[in-house]
């Protein structure tokens, strides 16, 4: 199985600055089979990024992702008040299970 | 609007049954493969079962295996999972999520989630 590792558990911010968040995987992967999720508190998961780089439909140019084989990385360019959630990242190729994360929370400092 | 309903949550004693419904509306799943994932109460998101279009492939998490089944109707649109032998431990919220391979196959498509609670 393989095994995704977020850093940090929570990183606390303030509006207008910058989020890095990191995912470590135990074993390669491809970048194309990497995504992160948000889920706001009450809510259901929301696809930000897909194949470790591109942005899902409706997500604005402040998230972008990056990275290859093991580290990839999410980072949120200036925080605005609805991005402050909860992030996961999954992989999800070659054969099952398809895992996910302990995910991150980004809290308003 | 294109959107996944799930229903078919509730209250049930440790051993028990339940089956789970996530329907489509908005768009077909025909084409689709369709996951469901779990979070427990406080805790992560976790895979549960993933069924491909024309259920050619099927998959499930080692502690559910031989417990939980995942199907489709086309015809409904809609894809279902039974859980039986329940354990306290499957108590969560457990949503469903599309795939489309223009998307690489991540998760594109959420409901909003039904809850699950095994308890005495």
């Amino acid at each position: 199985e393989i095994l995704l590792t977020q850093s940090p558990g929570t990183l606390s911010l303030s509006p207008g600055e910058r989020a890095t968040l990191s995912c470590r995987v135990s074993e390669g992967i491809s970048s194309s089979h990497l995504a992160w999720y948000q889920q706001r508190p009450g809510q259901a998961p929301r696809l930000v990024i897909y194949a470790a780089s591109s942005r899902a439909t409706g997500i604005p140019d402040r998230f972008s992702g990056s990275g290859s084989g093991t580290d990839f990385t999410l980072s949120i360019s200036r925080l605005e008040p609805e991005d402050f959630a909860v992030y996961y990242c999954q992989q999800y190729g070659g054969s099952p299970p398809w895992t996910f994360g302990q995910g991150t929370q980004v809290e308003i400092k | 609007e294109v959107q996944l309903v799930e229903s078919g949550g509730g209250l049930v004693k440790p051993g028990g049954s339940l089956r789970l419904s996530c329907a489509a509306s908005g768009f077909s799943l025909s084409r689709l493969s369709v996951n469901w994932v779990r979070q427990a109460p406080g805790k992560g998101l976790e895979w549960v079962a993933s069924i491909s279009s024309r259920s050619s492939y099927i998959y499930y998490t080692d502690s559910v295996k031989g417990r939980f089944t995942v199907s489709r109707d086309d015809a409904k649109n809609s894809v279902y999972l039974q859980m039986n032998s329940l354990r306290a431990e499957d108590s969560a919220v457990y949503y469903c999520a599309t795939t489309s391979p223009f998307i690489y196959y991540a998760m594109d498509v959420w409901g909003q989630g039904t809850t699950v609670t095994v308890s005495s």
